[in-house]
């Protein structure tokens, strides 16, 4: 099993609607959780990061189910610019050690 | 300074040449990664440092694949014998102490003929 498994794209929607993008993760002591997005050809840039509490940044609502191992990212009214691959991330830290690790990422386009 | 740099942006390369990347992260952030991205795939760890020490090394990171922060600034990650598996995006990744966000260069992609 892999350790960060997304839902697999791509996702085609129209503009102005509601979308939502799963992700499981393998590592119960995983402390932090987060999306990024990527444009293509580009680098990945933090969208949000994802609390148990779940937190909302406009369009954009994140969750957190640490007993099932579960995050979600759900994108309302769409919009064109919204088109891009996103990357559900999750971080275990210890001893020396700090590491992210990427699910294979969602692909998102909006269409007019 | 505007962010993570990464040069060269392309490098095209005969397989078993060498080859160097140079990483230059944001000016405060002590912490440094590499990553390797393939094709429709996430970008996976390679190696992690804080300041000049190399705390972390992955299972990827093979014996051809070496990689230093001399002075805890830039860093750079070389290649021996490049192999056409080797081909891919190679991402830098710097972030602040305190901070979990990771801030990305624009990455070198590597060909390897």
């Amino acid at each position: 099993r892999k350790e960060v498994e997304q839902d697999p794209g791509p996702f085609n929607v129209p503009e102005g609607a509601t979308v939502a993008f799963n992700c499981t993760y393998s590592n119960s002591a995983s402390q932090s959780f987060f999306w990024y997005r990527q444009d293509c050809r580009k680098e990945p840039k933090l969208l949000m990061s994802v609390y148990s509490s779940g937190n909302e940044d406009g369009r954009f609502t994140a969750q957190l189910n640490r007993a099932s191992q579960y995050i979600s990212l759900l994108i309302r009214d769409s919009k064109l610019s919204d088109s891009a691959t996103y990357l559900c991330v999750v971080l275990h830290s210890g001893a020396g050690s700090y590491q992210l690790t990427f699910g294979k990422g969602t692909k998102l386009s909006v269409i007019p | 300074d505007t962010g993570v740099s990464q040069n060269p942006r392309h490098k095209i390369t005969k397989r078993g040449q060498n080859v160097t990347f140079r990483c230059d992260p944001i000016s405060e952030h002590n912490r440094l990664y590499w990553y390797r991205q393939t094709l429709g795939q996430g970008p996976e760890f390679l190696t992690y440092f804080q300041n000049e020490a190399q705390l972390e090394k992955s299972r990827l990171l093979s014996d051809r694949f070496s990689a230093e922060r001399p002075k805890g600034s830039f860093s750079t990650l070389e290649i021996q014998r490049t192999e056409q598996g080797d081909s891919a995006m190679y991402l830098c990744a710097s972030r602040f102490p305190r901070d979990d966000e990771q801030f990305f260069g624009p990455g070198t992609r590597l060909t390897v003929l």
